[in-house]
C-alpha cells in the first residue's frame, strides 16, 4: 500500500453523527483521490483533488465533505446527509494528477453503522 | 461519458490453466487503461496499463493484457494461474480530458482451484 496511510481501520457511525477518515501520504504526490466501494459495484468516486486548496465532486459527493489545506492531508468527513454510510472507502494518489499515471491507494477504512 | 464494462462477476480455473479476465471500455477520445487487483480487506495493487504503443502489454506476476482498439477492450491473461492469484481484479479507463479520473469497472472475483 506505499506511501498512504488511511486511519481508522473500522470506523463506527452512530446516527445522526459527522465521522472523519484521514488519509496522509509521503508520496509527494499532488493530486488524491476518494472512492467508495460496495460489493458489485467496482469503486465509484467521491472527491478528487488536483492541487492544495482546490478540490472537485466527483460521482457521488452528496453527504460528504472534503478540505486540502497540506499536500499530504485529504480528510473525508461523512455527514449525516449521507443516509447509506456503509462501505469501505478507499483514498488513492497519483504524482502531476494526469490521466496516465498510476494511482496508489491505502489499505482503506471500514465504515459501518451502529 | 467513459464507462468499463466486466461482464464476468467470477471466473473460475484450475491452477496452471491459462487465465482470461474480460473488459471493454468506452471513452469519446484516446483511452489509458488499467488493471489493479485488490486483495481482501485491502487497498488496489496496480498491474499494469496501456497508455500508447504496443498492443500487448506485460505487467506485474505474470499478468499480461491484450489492447483491442477495434473491440474496446483489454482483455487480463495470464498463461499459467497460481492459486496465490485468486483475488479481485478491477478494470480501469481515464482519458486526457474533462476531470483525468479513473473510472472502474465492477470487479472480477478470479478463483483460482489447487
Amino acid at each position: 500500500d506505499g506511501g498512504i496511510t488511511q486511519s481508522p481501520k473500522y470506523l463506527f457511525r452512530k446516527e445522526g453523527q459527522n465521522v472523519t477518515l484521514s488519509c496522509e501520504q509521503n508520496l509527494n504526490h499532488d493530486a488524491m483521490y476518494w472512492y467508495r466501494q460496495d460489493p458489485g459495484q467496482g469503486l465509484r468516486l467521491i472527491y478528487y483533488s488536483q492541487i492544495v486548496n482546490d478540490f472537485q465532486k466527483g460521482d457521488i459527493a452528496e453527504g460528504y465533505s472534503v478540505s486540502r489545506e497540506k499536500k499530504e492531508s485529504f480528510p473525508l468527513t461523512v455527514t449525516s446527509a449521507q443516509k447509506n454510510p456503509t462501505a469501505f472507502y478507499l483514498c488513492a494518489s497519483t504524482p502531476l494528477g494526469g490521466a496516465k499515471n498510476i494511482q496508489y491507494f491505502g489499505a482503506g477504512t471500514r465504515l459501518s453503522v451502529l | 461519458a467513459q464507462s468499463v464494462a466486466q461482464p464476468e462477476d467470477q471466473v473460475n480455473v484450475a491452477e496452471g490453466n491459462p487465465l482470461t479476465v474480460k473488459c471493454t471500455y468506452s471513452v469519446s477520445g484516446n483511452p489509458y487503461l488499467f488493471w489493479y487487483v485488490q486483495y481482501p480487506n485491502r487497498g488496489l495493487q496496480f498491474l499494469l496499463k496501456y497508455i500508447t504503443g504496443d498492443n500487448l502489454v506485460k505487467g506485474s506476476y505474470g499478468f499480461e493484457a491484450e489492447f483491442n482498439k477495434s473491440q474496446t477492450s483489454f482483455h487480463l491473461k495470464k498463461p499459467s494461474a497460481l492459486v496465490s492469484d485468486s483475488a479481485l481484479y478491477f478494470c480501469a479507463v481515464s482519458e486526457d480530458t474533462g476531470r483525468r479520473a479513473l473510472t472502474f469497472g465492477s470487479g472480477t472475483r478470479l478463483q483460482v482451484q489447487p
